[in-house]
């Protein structure tokens, strides 16, 4: 089935701690996106990768880094991870960067 | 700085007709999306605009006025699986997606 899995559903973890969220998309898009979602505020973008091998900063990059190695995968990593990180984080991919965007079902992320 | 407003709540009976303003300032414009979210979901793309006028999908029409900065998303015969979170979102001349915190939508029997 197409679509955009991410792992873990869910996480709780230590501040300091290092932690990769995974995306995979089976759409062969180009683009794709990490957003963190707060109560009260709209998705704000993190990273971005408009092609495989290319990366860009969004709004709030500070703390996270990507890699795009291949079209399929995007993974976001918290470097050291502190309690302003405790949110929700979608995935979502595009045909390219002026279409539309498809979301993953979302990781819950904690951080204590 | 860029922005989008919508109404943070709002609620309507089954079987009626509303309408969720959205309004933006953002640097640029190729186009506007609404999304729905129901809890704990995902957003799903519901609509997008790009030309000024109105987009009918359904029971869901999507309205846009680009010298106004202003777009509505209008569902009829609502239904109680209606309830849900709707999200506008403007593509600005970076082509990244400005978005607004959300309406979120209270169906009444």
């Amino acid at each position: 089935i197409a679509g955009i899995t991410q792992a873990p559903t869910s996480q709780i973890l230590a501040a300091g701690r290092r932690m990769t969220l995974r995306c995979t998309q089976d759409m062969r898009h180009n683009a794709m996106y990490w957003y963190r979602q707060d109560l009260g505020l709209g998705l704000r973008l993190i990273h971005y990768s408009n092609t495989a091998g290319t990366t860009g900063k969004g709004e709030v990059p500070d703390g996270y880094s990507v890699s795009r190695a291949n079209t399929d995968d995007f993974p976001l990593t918290l470097a050291s991870a502190v309690p302003s990180q405790t949110s929700v984080y979608f995935c979502a991919s595009s045909r390219d960067k002026v279409d539309t965007q498809y979301f993953g079902p979302g990781t819950r992320l904690t951080v204590l | 700085g860029q922005n989008i407003d919508q109404p943070t709540e709002m609620t309507a009976t089954e079987g009626a007709i509303v309408q969720i303003n959205c309004t933006y300032q953002t640097s640029g414009f190729n186009g506007l999306f609404w999304y729905q979210q129901h809890a704990g979901e995902a957003p799903t793309f519901l609509s997008y605009n790009v030309l000024d006028g109105l987009e009918e999908k359904g029971r869901f029409s999507s309205f846009l006025s680009r010298s106004k900065g202003y777009s509505y998303l209008l569902l009829k015969e609502l239904q109680m699986k209606d309830s849900a979170s709707y999200l506008c979102a403007v593509l600005d001349s970076n082509y990244q997606l400005i978005w607004g915190a959300g309406t979120k939508l209270i169906i009444k029997p």
